[in-house]
C-alpha cells in the first residue's frame, strides 16, 4: 500500500460546470476525511466517514457539496455548479483510530 | 464546540537554532490526542509527533520534542538544531473522541541559512 492518493491533482474547470474528485484512502483505514485548504491557511473540516457512514458534513458546507464513500473503500467528494470561491486544495486522509490521520497529496482546483 | 489556536502566523530562525512554534487549543474533554503536522512548500502534509493527552511525559522525536501543559490547554512544539529542511507550515491539530480532526491556521516557519 503506497497511502492515500488522490485524483486528479489538478483540475482546472470553468465556473458553473461539476466535478469530481476521488481519494483511495490505505485500505485498512475505516477513517476517510477531507479538508478544503487554501493558501496560507489551516485545512478546513468538510465531512468524514466511518467505513460507509458519513458522520458528519460541515455546517459551513454548500448544498452544492456533497461526498460519499460506498463500500466503505474510496471516496467522492462532488461539487455542482461551481463558483470561483471554490478554488482551493481538497485534500483527502485516512485513518484507523487512535491513530493520526495520512494525508494524499491533495486536488488543486481553480475555477475560471 | 474545540478550537485550536496558533497565535504565529509566520517565523524565521537561523539554521542550527531552537524554535518554538505556540499552540493552545479548547476543549471539555479529558482524553483527547494532539499533533503536529509539517506541510512543505508544494508537498503534502506528514505528521510530526502526537502526544496523548492521558500521558503526563512529553513526546520526543529526535529533534522535535512538545511541552505539553494540560491544565493550560497548551501544546508547544520544540525543533532543535533546525536545519534548512525544517521550511515549512507547520499545523497543531487536535482530535477529539468523535476522531474529527481540527486544525489550528499554521505557523510559516523559515530556516535562513
Amino acid at each position: 500500500d503506497t497511502g492515500v492518493s488522490q485524483d486528479p491533482r489538478h483540475k482546472i474547470t470553468k465556473r458553473g460546470q461539476n466535478v469530481t474528485f476521488r481519494c483511495d484512502p490505505i485500505s485498512e483505514h475505516n477513517r476517510l476525511y477531507w479538508y478544503r485548504q487554501t493558501l496560507g491557511q489551516g485545512p478546513e473540516f468538510l465531512t468524514y466517514f466511518q467505513n460507509e457512514a458519513q458522520l458528519e458534513k460541515s455546517r459551513l458546507l454548500s448544498d452544492r457539496f456533497s461526498a460519499e464513500r460506498p463500500k466503505g473503500s474510496f471516496s467522492t467528494l462532488e461539487i455542482q455548479r461551481t463558483e470561483q470561491g471554490d478554488s482551493a486544495m481538497y485534500l483527502c486522509a485516512s485513518s484507523l483510530p487512535p491513530g493520526e490521520a495520512f494525508f494524499g497529496q491533495g486536488t488543486r482546483l481553480t475555477v475560471v | 464546540a474545540q478550537t485550536v489556536t496558533q497565535s504565529q502566523p509566520e517565523m524565521s530562525v537561523q539554521e542550527a537554532e531552537t524554535v518554538t512554534l505556540s499552540c493552545t487549543y479548547d476543549t471539555s474533554e479529558s482524553n483527547y490526542y494532539l499533533f503536529w503536522y509539517k506541510q512543505p512548500p508544494s508537498r503534502q502534509m506528514i505528521l510530526v509527533i502526537r502526544q496523548e493527552a492521558y500521558k503526563q511525559q512529553n513526546a520526543t522525536e529526535n529533534r522535535f520534542s512538545v511541552n505539553f501543559q494540560k491544565a493550560a490547554k497548551s501544546f508547544s512544539l520544540k525543533i532543535s538544531d533546525s536545519q534548512l529542511g525544517d521550511t515549512a507550515m507547520y499545523f497543531c491539530a487536535f482530535i477529539s473522541r468523535d476522531d474529527k480532526i481540527i486544525f489550528g491556521k499554521g505557523t510559516r516557519l523559515h530556516i535562513l541559512p
